[in-house]
């Protein structure tokens, strides 16, 4: 089974620049997370997706970020500007969600530098 | 609310060492407990789980005890190889479907 799939791996952006992640979930898969991980810190949860609709989202900093999942299937996490603190892994996570299952499964995630 | 206190690292032993790394959790009901790893430069990989009281998780050597009366779930490995130096974290699956993370602890094993 293909896990969760990601790109680009790693980006070097400047200051004030935009960045988009892509994210492809394992097939079947209706529950959809990104993460921000700083360098050192666990995860930190930014949205979470359900089929297409938007179950979290209150700690996404909506004046620079923005996400979708169109069609229910595969993400898109944007940031734009970026800033210096924006430095981080972005993990996309996906599971079954519900009663069809609870394991999360992660990307090896996407490297932003910010410079 | 729910949360997840996991022990302090750096946690350094010697290869062939017996390993416990510490987990505790606060929960409403019994959700899910789960070890994830992250080894240097890579994404997280789940490590091991437990969905009810006294399951036990196994992988790799790894073993974590659900323990519902002292709500822990710490993890035990016999013997610890160098290859098995990286973070781990504790996290439990609360009622809307989000892991709550411990910290994370730093493994170093020296050869």
């Amino acid at each position: 089974e293909a896990g969760v799939a990601q790109s680009p791996r790693y980006k070097i952006i400047e200051k004030r620049q935009s960045v988009a992640f892509w994210c492809n979930p394992i097939s079947g898969h209706a529950t959809l997370y990104w993460y921000q991980q700083i360098l050192g810190q666990g995860p930190k949860l930014l949205i979470q997706f359900q089929n297409n609709g938007v179950v979290d989202d209150s700690q996404l900093p909506k004046d620079r970020f923005s996400a979708e999942r169109l069609k229910g299937v595969d993400s898109t996490l944007k940031i734009q500007p970026a800033k210096l603190e924006d430095s981080a892994v972005y993990l996309c996570a996906s599971s079954w969600g519900g009663t069809g299952g609870n394991t999360i499964y992660f990307g090896e995630g996407s490297w932003l530098t910010v410079v | 609310g729910d949360s997840v206190t996991q022990m302090e690292g750096p946690v350094t032993l010697s290869e062939e060492a017996f390993l416990t790394i510490n987990c505790t959790y606060t929960a409403t009901g019994y959700p899910s407990l789960f070890w994830y790893v992250q080894y240097p430069g890579e994404g997280l990989q789940l490590l091991l789980k437990a969905t009810k009281a006294d399951d036990k998780g196994s992988n790799k050597g790894f073993e974590a005890t659900y323990r519902k009366e002292t709500t822990s779930f710490h993890l035990e490995k016999g013997s610890v190889q160098v290859s098995d130096s990286a973070v781990y974290f504790c996290a439990l699956l609360n009622s809307n479907y989000q892991l709550i993370w411990g910290a994370g602890t730093k493994l170093i094993i020296k050869p």
